[in-house]
């Protein structure tokens, strides 16, 4: 079965602190994946793609296959980065298109 | 450019009640989605549409049922309100690529607050 699982449902870090927020999944194909953020009372966007190879915000993300995991990283972390962070995967299945997000991770940066 | 528009933003309804969300979309775009946010659960697919006049079940469609009538708009119905529906309804849409390639990105609405009683 597809499945996006994000382990934790809370992370606090300190400001200046590097951030690794967990994403795992299950996808019986080549999956795209994304992370999605959302930011207090704003709507929620994409971050950023595997396949885009790209840092937004200093975030990066390096899709491991062979462990099925996209991994969010940032080596510091500033207080603006506090939001809920949702990992995603797309792909086609049996010639159905699926969308699936994981649970989320509240990512709160103290300062 | 307003992108994806939810209407109405908040509404409490009693158990029984019916309703219906609606999300308009101005990007042209060949896919759209309802999704239901629950605290600890995330977002969990209701229905979705790959084109006008076409939609598909996704995990939870179970009480809901959804039109798409013209491209641009994606309806998401409650015939009997339950209040296992309080939730935070959020419409997304997608463009489908040149020559059908998956562009990937969802382009989601402020969401729809609904709470039933």
């Amino acid at each position: 079965a597809q499945r996006v699982t994000q382990p934790e449902k809370l992370l606090s870090v300190f400001k200046g602190a590097p951030v690794e927020l967990k994403c795992n999944y299950s996808y019986s194909g080549s999956p795209e994946l994304f992370w999605y953020v959302q930011y207090s009372r704003q709507r929620l966007q994409l971050l950023l793609r595997h396949i885009s190879r790209e840092s937004i915000k200093g975030f990066t993300a390096d899709l491991n296959k062979g462990e099925t995991s996209f991994h969010l990283k940032k080596p510091f972390a500033q207080e603006e980065d506090s939001a809920m962070y949702y990992c995603a995967l797309s792909g086609f299945t049996s010639g159905t298109y699926k969308y699936i997000f994981g649970t989320g991770t509240r990512l709160k940066v103290l300062a | 450019n307003a992108g994806v528009t939810q209407t109405p933003k908040f509404r409490v309804l009693k158990t029984g009640q019916s309703m219906t969300l609606l999300c308009a979309q101005d990007m042209n775009h060949e896919y759209m989605y309802w999704y239901r946010q629950d605290p600890g659960m995330g977002l969990r697919l209701i229905h979705y549409s790959v084109g006008e006049g076409t939609t598909a079940k996704g995990e939870v469609p179970d009480g809901y049922n959804v039109s798409r009538l013209k491209k641009q708009n994606f309806l998401l119905g409650l015939e009997s309100a339950a209040p296992s529906q309080t939730s935070v309804y959020f419409c997304a849409s997608s463009s489908l690529g040149l020559a059908g390639v998956y562009t990937g990105e969802l382009f989601f609405g402020e969401g729809s607050r609904l709470t039933v009683l």
